[in-house]
């Protein structure tokens, strides 16, 4: 298995909601990562967690709180939302300790926050 | 650490050289990425520098002295109509995009 499984694929919530986003990858990668994409932008990135533990928090309001509960999965947590918050959430995973690191993509999920 | 890439769009006739331009500012040793997305399908990697690999007839060259990137190839096909980012690794798990470049080849 080759692939980084994102869901949902799309997502609507209001500002009170608390949802969560999931990305499972079996490709036996140590690091993964989530990305946020704005319509027309390059992703930015937001969390790291390599081994399990938060590598990176690229000073993400604490709305969005990762989780990473086994070397397989990574979840985003989303809580009191605001409507600028709606993108494309990418989760992404590679190898640790390579020379370089290539990374591979799930293919998002698209919130929309009202 | 910055990653440029001048050209929001870039439209050529099919069998057409292209040439996707990627200037990157980067004191140290960088590690740099081409990744393309078509059209409903995920981000993935086109190439790296460091394997000095063709992929789909694409290369790209490190100029350090120019501190560029460019993404070329002779004879643009259709299929090649896509997004295109050049991505800077500086070590670690930060990989920095460029803006992105949108290809668009005519028939």
């Amino acid at each position: 298995d080759t692939e980084v499984t994102q869901t949902p694929k799309h997502l609507v919530m209001g500002m009170t909601n608390k949802k969560s986003l999931k990305c499972e990858q079996h490709m036996g990668h140590r690091a993964m990562y989530w990305y946020k994409q704005k319509a027309k932008k390059p992703p930015e990135l937001m969390f790291v967690y390599s081994y399990e533990k938060l590598s990176i928090n690229e000073s993400v309001p604490s709305r969005f709180s990762p989780e990473c509960p086994n070397s397989s999965l990574l979840n985003l947590h989303l809580h009191a939302l605001q409507p600028e918050d709606s993108a494309l959430y990418l989760c992404a995973s590679s190898q640790v300790g390579l020379q370089d690191q290539k990374l591979f993509f799930g293919s998002g999920t698209q919130l929309s926050v009202l | 650490q910055r990653v440029t890439q001048p050209e929001k769009l870039l439209s050529v006739f099919k069998g057409a050289p292209v040439e996707l331009k990627c200037n990157y500012s980067y004191s140290g040793s960088p590690e740099l990425f081409w990744y393309v997305q078509y059209s409903r399908q995920r981000l993935q990697l086109l190439l790296r520098h460091i394997s000095r690999e063709s992929i789909k007839g694409f290369t790209a060259d490190l100029n350090k002295g120019e501190t560029s990137f460019h993404l070329k190839k002779p004879f643009a096909q259709e299929e090649d109509s896509a997004m295109y980012y050049c991505a800077l690794n500086t070590g670690g798990f930060k990989t920095i995009f460029g803006a992105g470049t949108r290809l668009f080849v005519k028939a």
